[in-house]
């Protein structure tokens, strides 16, 4: 069975810096990777998507790589802004493709 | 392009009773799937549908069905409501299934009292 780890559970960081939000998977054997941002009460936001093939995708100031061989996906930010504030989650699809979800890296970025 | 919607927003049940969510994808997307958030189990897959078909199952009760009707639009239904179904469903549409991008909807807050 397919799990994920998201660390650290919290973090809280000044406005301007880069930071690395990781997720861990126990099987390899995935389809493809996806992050997301939730803000408090609301449904997803998708930020991006790495295929199995890929090593990794960038959107603006976001960066995501995959490593399957070692378990790993990280999300970068680039010069974090308050606005970036919320809960990212990742999430994996198998070749089930049924989709499991870290429990998340909840964010603040005080100005 | 309008988004996922999902109605109604926030509902109260008692225990016993039965309800009906509902989900409209975004248009094209053919694919919806629905997904359970607690505080304490995070986000669970519930089901996916496709083609009108229930393509994948999560690992979760019998009480929880659905159905997906000819223009992609998706209901969900709870019967015999437990406290323990309090959460936020939350629906997502992709324009196939197998692990395309998923767009959320905001979700519908059900309250078990």
């Amino acid at each position: 069975k397919q799990e994920v780890t998201q660390i650290p559970a919290a973090l809280s960081v000044p406005e301007g810096e880069n930071l690395v939000l990781n997720c861990s998977f126990t099987d390899s054997a995935i389809y493809n990777l996806q992050w997301f941002r939730q803000d408090p009460g609301k449904g997803l936001t998708s930020l991006l998507l790495i295929q199995s093939s890929q090593r990794e995708q960038t959107s603006g100031r976001l960066n995501a790589s995959l490593d399957k061989s070692s378990g790993r996906s990280t999300l970068y930010i680039a010069a974090s802004q308050p606005g970036d504030s919320a809960t990212y989650l990742c999430a994996l699809s198998g070749g089930s493709y049924i989709p499991t979800f870290g429990r998340g890296t909840s964010l603040i970025v005080h100005p | 392009k309008a988004g996922v919607t999902q109605t109604p927003r926030y509902l109260i049940k008692t225990r016993g009773q039965q309800v009906t969510l509902s989900c409209s994808p975004i248009s094209g997307h053919r694919s919806v799937s629905w997904y359970q958030q607690t505080p304490g189990q995070g986000l669970q897959f519930l089901f996916e549908y496709f083609s009108e078909t229930q393509r994948n199952k999560g690992n979760f009760p019998g009480r929880f069905s659905g159905r997906q009707f000819s223009n992609s639009r998706s209901e969900m239904n709870v019967s015999t409501l437990e406290l323990g179904d309090s959460a936020l469903y939350l629906c997502a549409s992709s324009l196939d299934p197998g692990g395309d991008t998923q767009y959320f909807g905001p979700g519908t807050r059900l309250t078990v009292l």
